[in-house]
């Protein structure tokens, strides 16, 4: 199976701050990596595909980038409703496998 | 507008079985793969496997080989994910998804609103 290893845990940010979580993959996947954000209580929701696509409908201040083994999910200019958790997640082969989870708080 | 819709909470006893559904609506059903994530209270995400509602083929997590059974219903749009001999650390909120595309190693952009399990005696 292939081992994700996100980073950091968690981490406390202020609104128009920029942040960045890391996400490393145990064998090399290509770009089959993606973004999600899960506020408490609710479903995950998509943000990026394929590494780097910005989903339909979601701000341009969340972006991708990696190839490979090492991936960076960011965010420009912080709001109030980014508090969340986000979790990055492989498909290149099964299982597809979640990292562990960041915990985002603004401050 | 798209939606995925999952059946109601489930308590069950130890060594028992849970089937869960999800019934999608506002796009063509068997033009998608659909995976099954729970998780546990508190933890992160976990991966179980994905079924194609074209075929009925499936592709589980060898974690869960033994012990899970993803179906469909093409006539009323709806897959299911039936897990057997359930033990408390089953208990979890479990959710269907769609694959992007229609393909099973793209990302999830549609989720339903998760149907809670309780494993207790």
């Amino acid at each position: 199976d292939i081992q994700m290893t996100q980073s950091p845990s968690s981490l406390s940010a202020s609104v128009g701050d920029r942040m960045t979580i890391t996400c490393r993959t145990s064998q090399s996947i290509s770009n089959f990596l993606h973004w999600y954000q899960q506020k408490p209580g609710k479903a995950p929701k998509l943000l990026i595909y394929a590494a780097s696509s910005l989903q339909s409908g979601v701000p341009s201040r969340f972006s991708g980038s990696g190839s490979g083994t090492d991936f960076t999910l960011t965010i420009t200019s912080l709001q109030p409703e980014d508090s969340a958790t986000y979790f990055c997640q492989h498909s290149f082969s099964v299982p597809y496998t979640f990292g562990q989870g960041t915990k985002l708080e603004i401050k | 507008q798209v939606h995925l819709v999952q059946s109601g909470a489930e308590v069950k006893n130890p060594g028992a079985s849970v089937k869960v559904s999800c019934k999608a609506s506002g796009f063509a059903f068997s033009d998608y793969y659909f995976h099954w994530v729970r998780q546990a209270p508190g933890q992160g995400l976990e991966w179980m496997g994905w079924i194609n509602p074209n075929s009925g083929g499936t592709n589980y997590a060898q974690k869960f080989q033994d012990w899970i059974t993803m179906t469909r219903d093409t006539s009323i749009s709806t897959v299911y994910m039936e897990l057997n001999r359930l033990r408390s650390d089953d208990t979890a909120l479990y959710y269907c998804a769609r694959s992007v595309a229609g393909r099973p190693d793209s990302a999830m952009d549609v989720w339903g609103q998760g149907t809670t399990v309780i494993v207790s005696s």
